[in-house]
C-alpha cells in the first residue's frame, strides 16, 4: 500500500524557518518524481515544488523561488521541503504528492497519492 | 494565484447530474492532460480522474472527465450525499512565468 506520510509543521514567525518531510513507503521511491502541494485556511490548492527522481531537475512556483528549497534522499525514502524566510502568506497545510508522468512524451500528467498534510504556521 | 477558473459552487438534488467546468489557456489545458481531485471537507485531495478521462481503480463510473480546446469538464451522475465535497481540476503550464503545476480555483458540490 503506498504512503506518504509528512512531518515537520508547526508555527514559526515571520522570517523563520522550518523543514518539511515526507516519508514514502509502499512503492519504489525512487522511480517517481515527488511534489509539494499546498492549501491556505479556506483556499484552493496551490503547487509548490517539484523533484524528479534522481533529482536532475528541480522546478518552484514563483511565490517560493529563492526561499524554498527541494530535496531528496532516495535511500531514505524521503521528500524534503526547507522553507526560509517565512512569511504569513505561507500559512497553509503542505501536502506530499507523487508524480505520474505520461508513458509516451515523459511530460508530468497526475497525482495520483497524496499524504495527510501537515500545517505551518506562520504568525508572530 | 490559480490559474484556471472554476465555478465557485453547483448543487443539485439526490441522483441528479452536476457538471463543473474548469477554464485555461493554451499553456496549460491547451496541451496537458488534465486531472480532477476531489476533497472530502478535513481530508487530503484523492484523485478522481486523469489523463482527462480516465477513472483510477475504485472510482466509480458516475463520475467522467472531458477536454476540448482550452477547457475540461467533470460530471457527475447519480449524485449520492457523500459526494459533498470539494473539486478541483489540474493540469501543468508550460509558459516561461507559470512552468509548474497548476490547479483550479475549486469548485464546492452541495447535494441538496
Amino acid at each position: 500500500e503506498v504512503q506518504l506520510v509528512e512531518s515537520g509543521g508547526g508555527l514559526v514567525k515571520p522570517g523563520g524557518s522550518l523543514r518539511l518531510s515526507c516519508a514514502a513507503s509502499g512503492f519504489t521511491f525512487s522511480s517517481y518524481n515527488m511534489n509539494w502541494v499546498r492549501q491556505a485556511p479556506g483556499k484552493g490548492l496551490e503547487w509548490v515544488s517539484s523533484i524528479s527522481s534522481s533529482s536532475s531537475y528541480i522546478y518552484y512556483a514563483d511565490s517560493v523561488k529563492g526561499r524554498f528549497t527541494i530535496s531528496r534522499d532516495n535511500a531514505k525514502n524521503s521528500l524534503y521541503l526547507q522553507m526560509n524566510s517565512l512569511r504569513a502568506e505561507d500559512t497553509a497545510v503542505y501536502y506530499c504528492a507523487r508524480e505520474i508522468q505520461d508513458f509516451w512524451s515523459g511530460v508530468p500528467s497526475y497525482f495520483d497519492y497524496w499524504g495527510q498534510g501537515t500545517l505551518v504556521t506562520v504568525s508572530s | 494565484q490559480s490559474v484556471l477558473t472554476q465555478p465557485p459552487s453547483v448543487s443539485a438534488a439526490p441522483g441528479q447530474k452536476v457538471t463543473i467546468s474548469c477554464s485555461g489557456s493554451s499553456s496549460n489545458i491547451g496541451n496537458n492532460y488534465v486531472s480532477w481531485y476531489q476533497q472530502l471537507p478535513g481530508t487530503a485531495p484523492k484523485l478522481l480522474i486523469y489523463d482527462n478521462n480516465k477513472r483510477p481503480s475504485g472510482i466509480p463510473d458516475r463520475f467522467s472527465g472531458s477536454k476540448s480546446g482550452t477547457s475540461a469538464t467533470l460530471g457527475i451522475t447519480g449524485l449520492q450525499t457523500g459526494d459533498e465535497a470539494d473539486y478541483y481540476c489540474g493540469t501543468w503550464d508550460s509558459s516561461l512565468s507559470a512552468g509548474g503545476g497548476v490547479f483550479g480555483t475549486g469548485t464546492k458540490v452541495t447535494v441538496l
